[in-house]
């Protein structure tokens, strides 16, 4: 069963870089997409961006200039990097696993499982 | 549009039938999947695609779909139902993933 354990620094200043890793235990790292998810406190969840094994990325627009996430497949750890933290990064971040999409007509099913357990990352100066 | 919207919050007496509903224009494209997310705990994926479980998922939890609508139904909630919900999916151009805002649902 595929467990992802995370990790990293849980409080930052404002204008520092965010820095969390997740490691994939007990499942094939390649042939998935892993993402990161963040969850400001009494909030919604928001997807950040993900990677696939080969190193290939997709962001979310509005967090796009400030993230980055890589990928360690000697290790089937994937890193997250968010640059010039404010208040509002202020988050429980999750990471979590993704297979690519498959189609059952008409439509196409994909899903996040598992998640990891969640960082909380506080931006206070 | 990429958006995903819910309605903020729902409550069902013990043992009756309730559904969530999740709107948006992936949805004509993407099959939402459902998560449920208990508080200080992390989302744990319900259903998945046009309706199935995960293993360890009580039957009483279904989905559907129809046009730019997905449905998450309970047939005979329990206490333990009582949680946030959040449907999921890619949006129209298949790089982005969106959330809803999450429903809340209380089990009276």
């Amino acid at each position: 069963q595929v467990q992802l354990q995370q990790w990293g620094a849980g409080l930052l200043k404002p204008s520092e870089t965010l820095s969390l890793t997740c490691a994939v235990y007990g499942g094939s790292f390649s042939g998935y997409y892993w993402s990161w998810i963040r969850q400001p406190p009494g909030k919604g969840l928001e997807w950040i961006g993900e990677i696939n094994h080969s190193g290939s990325t997709n962001y979310n627009p509005s967090l796009k200039s400030r993230v980055t996430i890589s990928v360690d497949t000697s290790k089937n750890q994937f890193s997250l990097k968010l640059s010039s933290v404010t208040a509002a990064d202020t988050a429980v971040y999750y990471c979590a696993r993704s297979a690519p999409c498959i189609v059952v007509v008409p439509a196409a099913s994909c899903w996040f499982d598992p998640w990891g357990q969640g960082t909380l990352v506080t931006v206070s100066s | 549009s990429s958006e995903l919207t819910q309605d903020p919050a729902v409550s069902v007496a013990l043992g009756q039938t309730v559904r969530i509903t999740c709107q948006g224009d992936s949805l004509r494209s993407y099959y939402a999947s459902w998560y449920q997310q208990k508080p200080g705990q992390a989302p744990v994926l319900v259903i998945y695609g046009k309706n199935n479980r995960p293993s360890g998922i009580p039957d009483r939890f279904s989905g559907s779909s129809s046009g730019n609508t997905a449905s998450l139904t309970i047939t005979g909630a329990q206490a333990e139902d009582e949680a946030d919900y959040y449907c999921n999916s890619r949006d129209s151009s298949g790089n982005v993933w969106v959330f809803g805002g999450g429903t809340k649902l209380t089990v009276l």
